[in-house]
């Protein structure tokens, strides 16, 4: 069974530009969840989207957005760049009911550089 | 609102010696428990999670964790470590019916020979 994938793995940016990111979640599962981490804040919670519907948000910056497909592949948009968004990005995906439920399965993640 | 606690940013132990990796949380609900490794230039793998039932969760690679209700805690523990185990390890709380995870900031473990 294919994991989650995340495409692409590196990209550099300029300030000011837009960048989108793209999650393939593992087959079956319905939730898409995505996840910013730095070094100085960690591991933070960005949103969840389950049946084409964002179900969760985190505190983030409207420059932050997000969306997801009918056969569950979700992309996320961060508009506007600024240094401070160099992160990598991950994505997790889980089933919704059944054993495993709400069980985490992440992606290798996309790492952004914003110059 | 929860939060988790890891109160070592760094564990350096020598192969084959023991460890553990202490996580506290805090959550006015029940909880899910969770631990993540991560290795250089990966995403997150998990290790172990407690749902519910027997407090002594048994994961990959050795690794287990008990589940403390009193003292709020979720510590890992692995009897003799492994070069392999070099990574950054990161304990997680969820509340039961979502998904979304509250993370440490993590333990980095450094195993020397």
């Amino acid at each position: 069974k294919a994991g989650v994938t995340q495409t692409p793995r590196y990209l550099i940016k300029t300030r000011g530009q837009q960048v989108t990111l793209s999650c393939s979640p593992i087959s079956g599962h319905r939730s898409v969840s995505w996840y910013q981490q730095t070094p100085g804040q960690g591991l933070q919670f960005l949103f969840e989207y389950f049946s084409e519907t964002q179900r969760n948000k985190g505190n983030f910056p409207g420059r932050f957005s997000g969306r997801q497909f009918s056969n569950s592949r979700s992309e996320m948009n961060v508009s506007t760049l600024e240094l401070g968004d160099s992160a990598l990005y991950l994505c997790a995906s889980s089933l919704v009911r059944g054993p495993g439920a709400n069980v985490l399965t992440f992606g290798a993640g996309s790492r952004l550089t914003v110059l | 609102a929860q939060s988790v606690t890891q109160l070592d940013s760094q564990v350096p132990v020598f192969e084959e010696a023991p460890v553990e990796l202490r996580c506290n949380y805090s959550s006015s609900v029940s909880v899910y428990l969770f631990w993540y490794v991560q290795y250089p230039n990966q995403g997150l793998q998990l290790l172990l999670k407690y749902l519910s039932g027997s407090t002594l969760v048994k994961g990959i690679n050795g690794f287990e964790a008990e589940f403390n209700k009193s003292q709020t805690s979720f510590h890992l523990r692995k009897p003799s470590v492994h070069i392999s185990d070099t990574a950054e390890y990161f304990c997680a709380v969820s509340s039961p019916g979502y998904s979304t995870l509250t993370f440490g900031k993590g333990t980095m473990l450094l195993v020397s020979p």
